[in-house]
């Protein structure tokens, strides 16, 4: 099955700074949105973007699907933006479910 | 609108017992997907329904898990004869139609096994 790949793993900001998350999937996808999933444990959804790029305030996304990665851009972190980042994606044969990748888990201090 | 809403949002069940934890998708979505969550992971897919047909289990880990959306709106996945190894969080994801549309996942429903 399909393989999704975040890099990095884990991620230390100062508050202020930027910082770009990867997500490297191993098949064509027809579906990839970004999740961040904050220290409660919801999932808020930031982009769906299985192609193109997209931006949402501080935050923006880039998909290339033919080269079949993703980048979440967030600029001038603040500590709210802490929290677990996933990418998620859906192939192109048969089910519509998504394969989640690992996660970063990123902590903004002040 | 409303989001995709659970419950109970925790359990806490003796070995051995039978849960069943709810899911309320998005009023009128099309997909609802379960989805389970261990500890330190990424959600891993459980099943997905279109409407009330059950269109994919594959993730479902053991026959003691059963989902059902018998009226195509909420869903329930029950668990029978709880193991330890099925303390997770348990999500529920809803989509409007069913290819090509975001998810909407609810909080989760954490369930513990003592």
């Amino acid at each position: 099955g399909i393989q999704v790949e975040q890099s990095p793993p884990d991620l230390i900001l100062q508050e202020g700074a930027n910082s770009t998350l990867r997500c490297n999937f191993s098949d064509s996808v027809n579906n990839l949105q970004w999740f961040h999933q904050n220290p409660w444990g919801q999932l808020i959804n930031l982009f769906y973007i299985p192609s193109g790029t997209k931006q949402n305030g501080r935050l923006s996304a880039t998909t290339v699907a033919t080269e079949r990665y993703s980048l979440l851009y967030i600029s001038s972190s603040q500590t709210t933006d802490s929290g677990v980042y996933f990418c998620a994606v859906g192939s192109t044969s048969g089910t519509y479910k998504y394969i989640f990748g690992t996660g970063t888990r990123l902590k903004v201090l002040a | 609108g409303a989001g995709v809403s659970q419950s109970p949002r925790y359990k806490v069940a003796k070995r051995g017992q039978d849960v069943a934890l709810r899911c309320d998708p998005i009023s009128g979505h099309v997909s609802l997907f379960w989805y389970q969550q261990a500890l330190g992971q990424g959600p891993e897919f459980l099943t997905y329904f279109q409407n009330e047909a059950q269109l994919d289990k594959s993730g479902l880990p053991s026959d003691r898990f059963f989902a059902e959306r018998p009226e195509g709106s909420v869903s329930t996945l029950k668990i029978q004869r709880t193991q330890q190894e099925d303390s997770a969080v348990y999500l529920c994801a809803s989509s409007r139609e069913t290819a090509y549309y975001e998810q909407y996942f609810g909080p989760g429903t954490r369930l513990t096994v003592t």
